[in-house]
């Protein structure tokens, strides 16, 4: 298994405004995952890119993919303040294996 | 539909005793695992099963026990309470599509406080 790192740590925003956060991993991948956790809850699965595509939507989020950096990131457009709270990425090399997470990216939307 | 679902939510124990944290699934997933959660941090991985019969450890397995006797159930067993196993505790399972361990399904939490 693999971990992915996520960086910034913490990233404060006004409401409206765009956000990203990034993601490195070590090694080879079959996919990288996306997760939010809202204070106290238990994790979200946001979005899932294969190691074959580069970028990804769903809704309001946009992820890339770039594994010759072996990086990926998380745009979040017009963030507005339900967004806040902690992001996870999740990289996986493929089969069942052990999924582990970083500390995460906390993000606060300003109203 | 329940997902995973967690009990207790809310435990406090006192040093030296013994619990056994609850995990049921009715997804049919073959992958189930179990994470602390410490204050600021991130996720840590205690143990995890990819299917009834098969368990392996995690980053952080000592002093937790698990067994995975079918495919919805995933107890986690602390045999002898410390302080330090003072965390929230998740439960998360996955269907092991997309090539690989696939989208994770997370509980509520159970928040464990041992005195």
């Amino acid at each position: 298994s693999q971990q992915g790192e996520e960086d910034p740590q913490a990233l404060s925003i006004q409401e409206g405004e765009n956000a990203t956060m990034n993601c490195s991993y070590k090694t080879s991948i079959n996919n990288l995952q996306w997760y939010r956790q809202n204070s106290g809850r238990g994790l979200v699965h946001l979005i899932l890119i294969r190691s074959n595509e580069r970028e990804k939507h769903s809704g309001r989020l946009r992820v890339t993919l770039d594994t010759s950096k072996k990086s990926s990131s998380l745009l979040i457009t017009a963030s507005r303040a339900a967004d806040t709270a902690s992001y996870f990425c999740a990289p996986n090399s493929g089969g069942y294996q052990k999924v582990t997470f970083g500390t995460g990216t906390k993000l606060q939307v300003i109203p | 539909n329940a997902g995973v679902t967690q009990t207790p939510k809310f435990q406090v124990l006192k040093t030296g005793q013994s619990m056994t944290l609850q995990c049921a699934q009715d997804m049919n997933h073959e992958y189930m695992s179990w994470y602390r959660q410490d204050p600021g941090m991130g996720l840590r991985l205690i143990h995890y099963s990819v299917g009834a019969g098969i368990t392996d450890q995690g980053e952080v397995p000592n002093g937790y026990n698990v067994s995975r006797s079918t495919t919805e159930d995933f107890p986690l067993r602390l045999l002898s309470a410390a302080p330090s196993q003072t965390s929230v505790y998740f439960c998360a399972s996955s269907s092991g599509t997309s090539g690989g361990t696939g989208e994770l399904f997370f509980g509520e939490g159970s928040r464990l406080t041992v005195l």
